[in-house]
């Protein structure tokens, strides 16, 4: 079946040690999306790749930071973990954007927690 | 800028009952909406979303949801809950403005009683 994929589904770090998050799809999709969740909140978009051109959402913390080699994988790099990172990290894909009004199917999330 | 508000955070309904979730958006044009489901620990699954035409939409699990412009209101549906239907539920906008991606309301938490 054609999914998104979240790996790992659970993460722990230590305060200021760099971690990355992956995603990759089977969709084939042009959009790849990175959504932080946190606790009993709603889901709030970080950045998101049309193909190869990055969009940063304008009050994405520097220590944000994303990668999209291929159009199957997408990363999530957080360069200095502090406490209130620690979240649900959700990857989205959509074929060609919410602007067409195009559907966004999500990964199974990757929980982050930092120590 | 568009937003959604969901003003029910928790709702507990007996097994077999009807149920409605209510959401509530701002946006100057015509909106595309989504509801979706989150169980526990869980990604996002999209239920239904509407994007133009029938203003009555149908979705999976037997939910659908009706917009009302009028009352900018996109309110989610299900006329016999089962207990698999406990999760929180969110209703989200596509943000327009040639911005893509979607704003999520606080989502409400459905709770069913035996």
């Amino acid at each position: 079946d054609a999914m998104v994929i979240q790996n790992p589904r659970y993460q722990v770090t230590q305060f200021g040690k760099p971690v990355t998050l992956s995603c990759s799809q089977t969709l084939n999709h042009n959009v790849m999306y990175w959504y932080q969740q946190k606790s009993s909140q709603a889901p709030k978009l970080l950045f998101h790749y049309y193909d190869k051109d990055f969009n940063n959402e304008a009050d994405t913390p520097d220590n944000f930071q994303s990668r999209r080699p291929n159009t199957s994988f997408c990363f999530l790099d957080i360069r200095s973990p502090g406490l209130g990172d620690a979240a649900m990290y959700l990857c989205a894909t959509s074929r060609a954007g919410t602007t067409r009004g195009e559907t966004q199917y999500f990964g199974p999330g990757t929980r982050l927690l930092v120590l | 800028a568009q937003s959604v508000t969901q003003p029910d955070i928790h709702i507990t309904v007996s097994e077999g009952a009807s149920l409605e979730l209510r959401c509530n958006y701002s946006y100057g044009a015509t909106p595309y909406l989504f509801w979706y489901v989150q169980s526990p620990g869980q990604g996002l699954q999209l239920l239904l979303k509407y994007f133009s035409g029938d203003t009555l939409v149908q979705g999976i699990k037997g939910f659908e949801a009706e917009f009302k412009r009028s009352q900018s209101s996109f309110n989610l549906r299900k006329p016999s809950v089962h207990w698999s239907d406990a999760a929180e539920y969110f209703c989200a906008v596509a943000r327009g403005g040639g911005a893509d991606g979607l704003t999520f309301g606080k989502g409400t938490h459905l709770i069913i009683q035996p």
